[in-house]
C-alpha cells in the first residue's frame, strides 16, 4: 500500500477558484516533494520542503509542510486551465534515495 | 541540452516476449529510478540505482531486471515472468531528491 496518502483523488474546479491538495505520511518525512504531471508525460518538479513549518511559493502555487513533518498541503490560488494535471507528492524512506509517491490528485479546471 | 531520454515512447509486444526499455541521462546524476504507472495508482517503484554497478529492488521488482554498467544508462527489461506488463513506465534521475523524469514509455502486451 502507498505510504503517502493524497486527497482528494480528483478535483474539478471552476477557473478562478482556489483549491487545496493534501498529502499525509504515517512517518516523519525527511523531505517532501511536489510534482505535476500532464497525462501521458513525465513529471515536472514543483517544490521541495524539508523543515517543519516550511512554506514555499511559486507563482500561484504554495506548498506547506506541517511542524511534525508528516503532512503537506499544496494550495493553488485563482486556478487557471494551465494548472490542470495530476499532482503527486513524493518522499524518500530514508535519505530520499528511494523516492516513493502518493497516488496523485487529478485536477480539472473548467474555463 | 541536458536531460533524460527514454525510448521507445510506444512499444507493442506479444505475450511471453522480453522487452528492454532504454533510459539515458546526461545530467551527471548518480541515482536513477524506474517507476511503473497504472491508472489511479500513482507511481510504483520498480528498481533504483544509487551508483554504477549497484541497484536495489523497489516495491514491485518481480518480473523485471535492470543493469547499471554506465552512469548515464539504466535499462529496464520487462521479462515474460511479469504477469501484467502493460503499463506506462517512467525513468528518472537525480542527486538530491529532486528527480528529473523522462517522457515515459508506454508498453502494451498483446
Amino acid at each position: 500500500s502507498q505510504e503517502l496518502e493524497q486527497s482528494p483523488q480528483s478535483l474539478i474546479v471552476q477557473e478562478g477558484k482556489n483549491l487545496t491538495i493534501n498529502c499525509t505520511s504515517s512517518k516523519t518525512l525527511y523531505g517532501l516533494y511536489w510534482y505535476k504531471q500532464k497525462y501521458g508525460e513525465g513529471l515536472i518538479f514543483l517544490m521541495m520542503l524539508q523543515k517543519g513549518g516550511e512554506e514555499k511559493s511559486h507563482e500561484k502555487i504554495t506548498a506547506k509542510l506541517d511542524e511534525k513533518k508528516q503532512q503537506s498541503s499544496l494550495h493553488i490560488t485563482a486556478s487557471q486551465p494551465s494548472h490542470a494535471g495530476i499532482y503527486l507528492c513524493g518522499a524518500g524512506r530514508y535519505n530520499n534515495n528511494d523516492m516513493r509517491f502518493g497516488a496523485g490528485t487529478r485536477l480539472t479546471v473548467k474555463p | 541540452d541536458g536531460g533524460i531520454t527514454q525510448s521507445p515512447k510506444y512499444l507493442f509486444r506479444k505475450e511471453g516476449q522480453n522487452v528492454t526499455l532504454s533510459c539515458e541521462q546526461n545530467l551527471n546524476h548518480d541515482a536513477m529510478y524506474w517507476y511503473r504507472q497504472d491508472p489511479g495508482q500513482g507511481l510504483r517503484l520498480i528498481y533504483y540505482s544509487q551508483i554504477v554497478n549497484d541497484f536495489q529492488k523497489g516495491d514491485i521488482a518481480e518480473g523485471y531486471s535492470v543493469s547499471r554498467e554506465k552512469k548515464e544508462s539504466f535499462p529496464l527489461t520487462v521479462t515474460s515472468a511479469q504477469k501484467n506488463p502493460t503499463a506506462f513506465y517512467l525513468c528518472a534521475s537525480g542527486n538530491t531528491g529532486e528527480l528529473f523524469f523522462g517522457e515515459g514509455s508506454r508498453l502494451t502486451v498483446l
